[in-house]
């Protein structure tokens, strides 16, 4: 079975520094799909990045990138120039690629960012 | 385009009561999954489906759960008999077949 571990539950960062989330995940295939997604008090999921594992290169999205170490499986989250909007909790995910109908996705127990002002 | 919708937001019933949790995925998405967080917890997945029919319900907990999904859109989770253990949030995301995941606000789930 597939597992999603983050071993940070809390995290702290100044307004306008970088902070790095760690994420490790254990898994058997070859071909798979990691995420993380941002859960403001709201309560709705919201994908900040996404990554192929077949892809060498890592994820960037505008102030988020990712640190993809297939070999070691670990995949962790950069957030330069931090912002108060970016004050939520922060979920590490993994989906198998290759069959059709395992579309189901692995979260790990999260990490709640904080930023200070 | 509008998003996943969940409805009621929130829910509060009595132990014994059975309850239905509602979930309208984006417009043409095919497949729709169910997830439940538990306080301080991850999500964790339910039931997925594709179309009308259920792919994998293997997170099931156990047979006072089911979820319908009749036409190929709306989507009903139905839980029988509840418990207190049952409080949680109840996360629906749609996704167009193989395409990313899109969650909903969630539907909060207190069993008194």
């Amino acid at each position: 079975a597939q597992t999603v571990t983050q071993s940070q539950p809390e995290m702290s960062v100044q307004e306008a520094e970088t902070v790095t989330l760690s994420c490790t995940y254990d898994t058997s295939e070859s071909d798979y799909y990691l995420f993380w997604y941002k859960q403001p008090p709201s309560r709705q999921m919201i994908l900040v990045i996404r990554q192929e594992a077949y892809k060498q290169q890592n994820a960037t999205e505008n102030r988020f990138s990712v640190n993809f170490q297939k070999a070691a499986k670990s995949f962790s989250l950069k957030i330069s120039d931090s912002q108060l909007g970016d004050a939520a909790m922060y979920f590490c995910a993994y989906r198998v690629a290759s069959n059709f109908g395992n579309e189901k996705l692995t979260f790990g127990t999260g990490t709640r960012l904080t930023i200070i002002p | 385009g509008a998003g996943v919708s969940q409805t009621p937001s929130n829910k509060v019933t009595e132990k014994g009561k059975y309850v239905e949790l509602r979930c309208d995925p984006i417009s043409g998405h095919t497949a729709l999954y169910w997830y439940r967080q538990s306080l301080g917890q991850g999500p964790e997945f339910l039931i997925y489906f594709q179309g009308t029919g259920a792919a994998d319900d293997s997170g099931l907990p156990n047979d006072r759960f089911f979820a319908v999904r009749p036409e190929g859109s709306v989507s009903t989770l139905k839980i029988q008999r509840t418990e207190r253990g049952d409080s949680a949030v109840y996360l629906c995301a749609s996704s167009a077949g193989w395409g990313t995941q899109y969650f909903g606000p969630g539907t909060r789930l207190l069993v008194l």
